[in-house]
C-alpha cells in the first residue's frame, strides 16, 4: 500500500470554479502535511502547511482529518495560473524528517 | 538567500554509460535529499543524509547507485552502469528541520536525464 494516495486526474475546469482535492495517507505517526505545487517541468514548491485546525490562504483552504486519515485541498474562483500539479506531502515522525509524496493531481484551468 | 543548486540540468547519456549529479544545498541545512521523478508520478525519495551521515537509502538501487556527502555540505549522486529505466528527473531538495518537527523542503531545478 502506498504511503500517500491522490487521484492523478486530471480536473478540468472553467475559470471561476471552485476545485477540490483530496489525498489520503497510511500512516496513523505521521505528524506534518503539507501541498506542495509542480508547474510543467519545475521542481516541486510549497504551497501550504496543513493544521488539524484547518487553515485559509487566499482562495486556498487546507483541512486535515487525523481521524480518517485524509488530508484536502479548496481551491475557490480558479485562475488559468492555477493549472498545476498538486502534490499531497506527509512528514512521518518515526524518521529524520523524511517525507512522503503522493503521485500528484493534476488541474487545467480553461479559459 | 540562495536556493538549492544542481547541475547539470539537462544529460543524455547512452545505457551503460556512467553520469554523475552534483547538489549544493541551502546554507545551514543540515538535511539533504535525492529524489527520483518519472514522468507522472510523484518524486521518490532515493537517499537522506543528515549532515555526511545517511538516515536512509533503503530505496536505493545500490548494484548501480550510489551517493556521498563527504564534508556535510554538498553532495553528488551517481548512476553506473545507466539503464533505460533510469530515465527520470533527479531532485535535490534540503531542509533545516530534524527528527519530529517537520517543515519545508526546498527544492533545486533537478537534472533531467535521458539514458537511450
Amino acid at each position: 500500500r502506498k504511503e500517500v494516495e491522490q487521484d492523478p486526474g486530471p480536473f478540468n475546469v472553467p475559470e471561476g470554479a471552485t476545485v477540490a482535492f483530496n489525498c489520503t495517507y497510511s500512516n496513523s505517526a505521521s505528524q506534518s502535511f503539507f501541498w506542495y505545487r509542480q508547474d510543467c517541468r519545475k521542481e516541486p514548491k510549497l504551497l501550504m502547511s496543513v493544521y488539524s485546525s484547518g487553515n485559509e490562504d487566499g482562495r486556498f483552504t487546507a483541512q486535515l482529518n487525523r481521524a480518517s486519515q485524509y488530508i484536502s485541498l479548496l481551491i475557490r474562483d480558479s485562475k488559468l495560473s492555477d493549472s498545476a500539479t498538486y502534490l499531497c506531502v506527509v512528514n512521518t515522525r518515526d524518521n529524520f524528517n523524511k517525507f512522503y509524496f503522493g503521485s500528484g493531481t493534476k488541474l487545467n484551468v480553461k479559459p | 538567500e540562495a536556493g538549492v543548486a544542481q547541475s547539470p540540468r539537462y544529460k543524455i547519456i547512452e545505457k551503460r554509460q556512467s553520469v554523475a549529479f552534483w547538489c549544493n544545498p541551502i546554507s545551514g541545512h543540515a538535511t539533504l535529499y535525492w529524489y527520483q521523478q518519472i514522468l507522472g508520478q510523484g518524486p521518490k525519495l532515493l537517499i537522506q543524509f543528515q549532515n555526511n551521515g545517511v538516515v536512509d537509502d533503503s530505496q536505493l538501487p545500490k548494484d548501480r547507485f550510489s551517493a556521498e556527502r563527504l564534508k556535510g555540505v554538498d553532495s553528488t549522486l551517481k548512476i553506473q552502469p545507466a539503464k533505460l529505466e533510469d530515465s527520470a528527473v533527479y531532485l535535490c531538495a534540503s531542509s533545516s528541520t530534524t527528527s519530529g518537527r517537520g517543515g519545508e523542503q526546498f527544492f533545486g531545478p533537478g537534472t533531467r536525464l535521458t539514458v537511450l
